[in-house]
Parts: C-alpha cells; structure tokens; sequence
C-alpha cells in the first residue's frame, strides 16, 4: 500500500515570496490533516479536512496561509507572503476511518531566508 | 484543551541497556495516547496507541507503554535498545473519537555503542 506522498521535499525561498506544497493521501483515507513542526518542537496542526470540507483550520494563519481538498484526494497548502518564522517542515497525514491511525508523509522542508 | 509534556529534551543511552521516556498529559477524562517516532528526515511512525482496557500496551519495533491514570503518564519502555532506536519520540494525545492530535516537544534520544 502506498503512503502519504508529499512534494517537494525541500524549499528555500526568501521572505515574502510565495510557496505550495502538494499532498496524495493514502487511497480511501478521507481526512486529512496538515502540521506545522518547527525545529525543536512537535507538530502543530493548521488544518483538518473530511473530504472536500474544513472541518477545523482554527491554528491556521489565514493572512498567510490557504489550504484547499478540491476533490477530496490531494490537498494543497499556500503561503503567500512568506515569513521567516515560516520556516518549518510541513507534514501532511490521512486517517484510516477504521482504526483511527494517522498516517505522515515525508514532509516538506521549508527554509525561508 | 488537552495537552502534553515531555521532560526530557535528550536523553543518551548505552546500546543494550533499558530506555524509559517520559510523557505526562492534561486533560479532564482519559485521553486516546499515543507515541510517535520519527527518524532523520523521515515522517512520523506509529509505535503504539492506547484508546482503553489494558493499561499496558505493546507496539512495534519492541516498545511498550503503560497508562497511569492517577499519574496522568503514559511512560514509553524498551528492555534493550539497538544503534537503530536513535531517533526522536513523540508523545501525543487527542480527544476520544476526535483523533486530532497535539504534540509533545519531543525526546531526542541518542544511543552510544
């Protein structure tokens, strides 16, 4: 079974420029999440999607960052303008409905300069 | 909210011998509890989980944890650890049947041969 793929693996950019990064859950995993770990902490989470829908995007820096699921597979996360406390690897996760396991992708490595 | 602390930022150990993290959490009623490990540059793996029943849980890779409700922890073990355990441990909680989950910092544990 193929996991939680993520690209790109690995960005610098400078402040104030725009970012995407692109997530392929696992096959049928219908929610999905994307967190934010920043060096030396552990993930936070940004925003949780069932399907197509938000369910909650209360952490999420709205002046900032965007999330979409159009279909209900791949997600997308924005940044636009970029900060350099944005700096941070960007993790995508899908649940099995069943167990309730989590499971991450490789994450998205973002520098910022 | 729930949340989770973990009080050793690095911990080293001597291949063979016994490693115990630590992992307090705060919440109002028993939580869903698990532990996360998370390699260089790798995503995050499961370890172990617990929703309910047995207080003491098994996982992969040789881990066990047990629940102490009085002492709201849920302490990671390992009898003998291998050069491949080096890695960074997460302890997370979520909310029954809301299986959102909030971090720890993490514990960086490292193994010296």
């Amino acid at each position: 079974e193929a996991g939680v793929a993520q690209s790109p693996r690995y960005k610098i950019i400078e402040k104030r420029q725009s970012v995407a990064f692109w997530c392929n859950p696992i096959s049928g995993h219908a929610t999905l999440y994307w967190y934010q770990q920043i060096l030396g902490q552990g993930p936070k989470l940004l925003i949780q999607f069932q399907n197509n829908g938000v369910v909650d995007d209360s952490q999420l820096p709205k002046d900032r960052f965007s999330a979409e699921r159009l279909k209900g597979v791949d997600s997308t996360l924005k940044i636009q303008p970029a900060k350099l406390e944005d700096s941070a690897v960007y993790l995508c996760a899908s649940r099995d409905g069943y167990t309730g396991e989590l499971f991450f992708g490789e994450g998205s490595r973002l520098t910022v300069l | 909210a729930q949340s989770v602390t973990q009080p050793d930022i690095h911990i080293t150990v001597s291949e063979g011998a016994s490693l115990e993290l630590r992992c307090n959490y705060s919440y109002g009623a028993t939580p869903y509890l698990f532990w996360y490990v998370q390699s260089p540059g790798q995503g995050l793996q499961l370890l172990l989980k617990y929703f309910s029943g047995d207080t003491l849980v098994q996982g992969i890779k040789g881990f066990e944890a047990e629940f102490k409700r009085s002492q709201s922890s849920f302490n990671l073990r390992k009898p003998s650890v291998h050069w491949s355990d080096a890695a960074e441990y997460f302890c997370a909680v979520a909310i029954p049947n809301d299986y959102k989950l909030s971090f720890g910092a993490g514990t960086t544990v490292t193994v010296r041969a």
